[in-house]
């Protein structure tokens, strides 16, 4: 089955730096990336995603690459803001929606 | 109802009682799921259905069992609760088994005793 990491597994930056958090996956066959928001006691919430065919994808200070033959993709965030605070998780899927794991989860913390 | 929902909100439950939990959407998606988070981890999947009519087992579905008679509602049942399934459970739904976005129930707290 699909193995996934998310690095780092924590993040605390100062309020308008950059973040980055990185996702790595094992089935070659996963061709859909999206990552997920979930605030303290919330629901987790779609917040970017991309397709294999497509290297990078932007919506405003949310952007996400995707490196596909080394098997990892990323989300960065820039102009850090206090409500970027929250668990962030990528979960990559096959196209036959059978093979779906969630990572971890990267807790950031943006200190203001 | 907009969206998807879930019932209860939250249950505290004895050691091998039988519990269902609910969760219905109306945007007519195809697909739903069921994921358990524990405390400071993530979310690990228990049942999915690709389609009404149709279930799968994900990671962790051990103890639990679901049905998919129509294409809104998802229960999961846990034929005889263990402390071990205390945890959220978030339900989820999307339009499509493959290529879409996945939208989150509130989630039901459960505590088994």
């Amino acid at each position: 089955g699909e193995n996934v990491e998310q690095h780092p597994s924590t993040l605390s930056v100062q309020e308008g730096d950059s973040a980055v958090i990185k996702c790595t996956y094992s089935d070659s066959a996963s061709n859909y990336f999206p990552w997920y928001k979930q605030e303290l006691g919330k629901r987790p919430q779609l917040i970017i995603d991309i397709r294999s065919n497509v290297g990078e994808k932007k919506d405003q200070r949310i952007a996400v690459t995707l490196n596909k033959t080394a098997k990892h993709f990323s989300l960065h965030i820039t102009e850090t803001q206090p409500e970027d605070s929250a668990v962030y998780f990528c979960a990559p899927r096959d196209n036959y929606g059978q093979n779906f794991v969630f990572g971890p989860g990267t807790r950031l913390s943006v200190l203001p | 109802i907009a969206g998807i929902t879930q019932a209860p909100t939250s249950q505290i439950l004895a050691a091998g009682r039988r519990m269902t939990l609910r969760c219905t959407q109306d945007m007519r998606h195809n697909a739903m799921y069921w994921y358990r988070q524990d405390l400071g981890l993530g979310l690990r999947l228990i049942h999915y259905s690709n389609t009404a009519g149709t279930t799968g087992k994900g990671e962790v579905p051990d103890g639990y069992s679901v049905s998919r008679a129509n294409t809104d509602d998802f229960p999961l049942t846990l034929a005889s609760a263990v402390p071990s399934q205390t945890s959220v459970y978030f339900c989820a739904s999307s339009p499509a088994a493959t290529y879409n976005e996945q939208f989150f129930g509130p989630g039901t707290r459960l505590t088994v005793l």
